[in-house]
């Protein structure tokens, strides 16, 4: 199985700030990755898909990147509405697989 | 508007069984795979179980395979998770999940999610 191994697990940040999430994949997946924000209670919503392309309706703040099979999510000037936690997700080879997902905190 | 709407959660004891359904409108839901993912406490989202357009275009988690049966119904818009075997390490919200595209295994809509309780 691909395992996907995300970092930070939290990290706290204000309003405006911009903060960086990271997956590395434990094998080549291509661009095969998507990033989901998930807010309690509520379903996932996805942000990115194919390393990074944009869904269409989400903010322009939020960008995804690929080096190798490190991958990367940006959200450039963090909102009050971004506070959830985030998630990777490979869906190159089954059994699909997501990251431990990384809570983003107020700080 | 996509809508997906889960329903059949419940309290069961280990051992015992549960069919979750996903009743899905606003799309042609014949032409889309489709998914269950969970998450369970203390862990993040899980994938369990995709389906494409045929009874042999399955697949399951490893730990499900073999207890757990994914199908869909295209005369009434559902999808399906027949659940045995239960245990308690597969206690958690359950979502049904829409294929972005077929042949692209990104999940663009959720349903709001069901929660299964394996307990005694």
């Amino acid at each position: 199985d691909i395992q996907m191994t995300q970092s930070p697990s939290s990290v706290s940040a204000s309003v405006g700030d911009r903060v960086t999430i990271t997956c590395r994949a434990s094998q080549d997946i291509s661009s095969s990755l998507a990033w989901y924000q998930h807010k309690p209670g509520k379903a996932p919503n996805l942000l990115i898909y194919a390393a990074s392309s944009l869904q269409s309706g989400v903010p322009s703040r939020f960008s995804g990147s690929r080096s190798g099979t490190d991958f990367t999510l940006t959200i450039s000037s963090l909102q009050p509405e971004d506070f959830a936690t985030y998630y990777c997700h490979q869906t190159n080879t089954f059994p699909l697989t997501f990251g431990g997902g990384t809570k983003v905190e107020i700080k | 508007e996509v809508q997906l709407v889960d329903s059949g959660g419940d309290l069961v004891q280990p051992g015992g069984s549960l069919r979750l359904s996903c009743a899905a409108s606003g799309f042609t839901f014949s032409s889309f795979p489709m998914a269950w993912v969970r998450q369970t406490p203390g862990r993040g989202l899980e994938w369990v179980s995709s389906i494409g357009f045929s009874v042999s275009d399955t697949y399951y988690a490893d730990s499900v395979k073999g207890r757990f049966s994914i199908s869909r119904d295209s005369s009434k818009n559902t999808l399906y998770l027949q659940m045995n075997s239960l245990r308690a390490e597969d206690t958690g919200v359950y979502y049904c999940a829409k294929y972005r595209l077929s042949g692209q295994r990104y999940f663009d809509s959720w349903g709001q999610g069901i929660l299964v309780t394996v307990s005694s």
